[in-house]
Formats: C-alpha cells, structure tokens, sequence
C-alpha cells in the first residue's frame, strides 16, 4: 500500500497569500496517477486536480498541481476567501487508492 | 450530468449490520465502476473498496475485509455498500464516489461523489 504523507498538518495564511502544499509518497505513484481534493465542513470533497497537474472541469486557474514520482505539490496563488478548507491528497494508480492525512488551510 | 444520491443517516448498536444506498443517475450504470469511501468524525478519508457494476466484481481495503459486501442493481442503478458486525470505530460518514470507465479501464480520480450518509454506531 502507498503512505501518502501530507505537510505542513495546518497552514495558516492570509486571503491574497500564496499556499503551498506538499504531498510526499512512500513508492513511486505509477504515471502521476495524484490527485488533491478540497473538503469544506459538512461536504463532499471536490475533486481539483487529477493526473498530478490536470485541473478538474471547474476548478479555477489559481490552483495549480506539479510533480512526479513521490513528490507532489499543489499551488494556490492567490487565496480567496473560499479556499480556506481541508486539502488532501490521493493516489488512484494502484489497486487500492489511498489518501494522505489532508492539510488544514486556516485564514491567519 | 451525474449524479449520486445516498441513503439516509442510520444508527445502528455494536454488532448490527448497516446497509447504505448510492443511486446514480445522469449517465449509464454500467459504465463506471463505483468506490466506497469513508470519514470518521474530524478525521481524514478512508477507502473501502471499489466495485464493478459489470459483473459484480469487488476489490476491498484489507482492513475491510470479511466485514464489507458491495453489490450493485442494474434495475434500480443504485449501488449498495453493507458493514457488518459494526463498532464504535465504524462511526463515521459512508461515501460513494464515482470510479474509472468499465470498458476503458484507465484509473481515474473520483470527480462524482454522492452527498454522504452518517452511521453512527453505539448501545
């Protein structure tokens, strides 16, 4: 099974700030096959960006995924008031996904 | 567009057995397989397993294992997931979420996920 492990744990920054957030995995993720999602209280997660750096349909140019084999960052550039919400991210190339632990994105 | 609409909240003692219903609509049953995902409270996102409308065929989480049946109904398009012999630890919101294409199986990251369904288990 791949351990996907997320940092920081919470990242607190203000509306207009740029966030960075890290995914860390412990085998190579086969063809970039990482996603992240965004999770607010009392909702689904919402898919962002699938295959490591392809956005979802929707999902605004202010976020943003890079990387390859175990390490994998997504981008906010310039936060908006809605974007402060639990990030996680997940890998869906072998046959058993896995999700890392999410960061906590906090308004400072 | 799709579509998927889960069962309502359940309480169940230790020991029971919980079944959760996911319909899907807007798009052909037969056509994507469908994950089975859970979050307990304040917690992070827990994958169960996955399964394949086509067939039938399941693939489950280890932990899960001898506790976890998925079935899906082509008349009704609606998915089910069953957890027996349920625990405290169980507690937890129960998500569907829609998997890769069946006939072109590519892995695909679950964009359609159904609104969530609580289980709480306790005496």
């Amino acid at each position: 099974e791949i351990v996907l492990t997320q940092s920081p744990g919470t990242l607190s920054l203000s509306p207009g700030e740029r966030a960075t957030l890290s995914c860390r995995a412990s085998q190579r993720v086969s063809s970039s096959y990482l996603a992240w999602y965004q999770q607010k209280p009392g909702q689904a997660p919402r898919l962002l960006i699938y295959g490591a750096s392809s956005r979802a349909t929707g999902i605004p140019d202010r976020f943003s995924g890079s990387g390859s084999g175990t390490d994998f960052t997504l981008t906010i550039s310039r936060l908006d008031a809605e974007d402060f919400a639990v990030y996680y991210c997940q890998q869906y190339g072998s046959s058993s996904i896995t999700f890392g632990q999410g960061t906590r994105l906090e308004i400072k | 567009q799709a579509q998927l609409v889960q069962s309502g909240a359940e309480v169940k003692k230790p020991g029971a057995s919980v079944r959760v219903s996911c319909k899907a609509s807007g798009y052909a049953f037969n056509a994507y397989y469908m994950h089975w995902v859970r979050q307990a409270p304040g917690q992070g996102l827990e994958w169960m397993g996955i399964i394949n409308p086509r067939g039938g065929t399941t693939t489950f989480a280890q932990k899960f294992q001898g506790r976890v049946t998925m079935t899906g109904d082509t008349s009704t398009s609606t998915f089910y997931m069953e957890l027996s012999s349920l625990r405290s630890e169980d507690t937890a919101v129960y998500y569907c979420a829609r998997g890769p294409d069946t006939v072109v199986v590519v892995p695909a990251a679950p964009e359609y996920w159904g609104q969530g369904t609580l289980v709480t288990v306790s005496s």
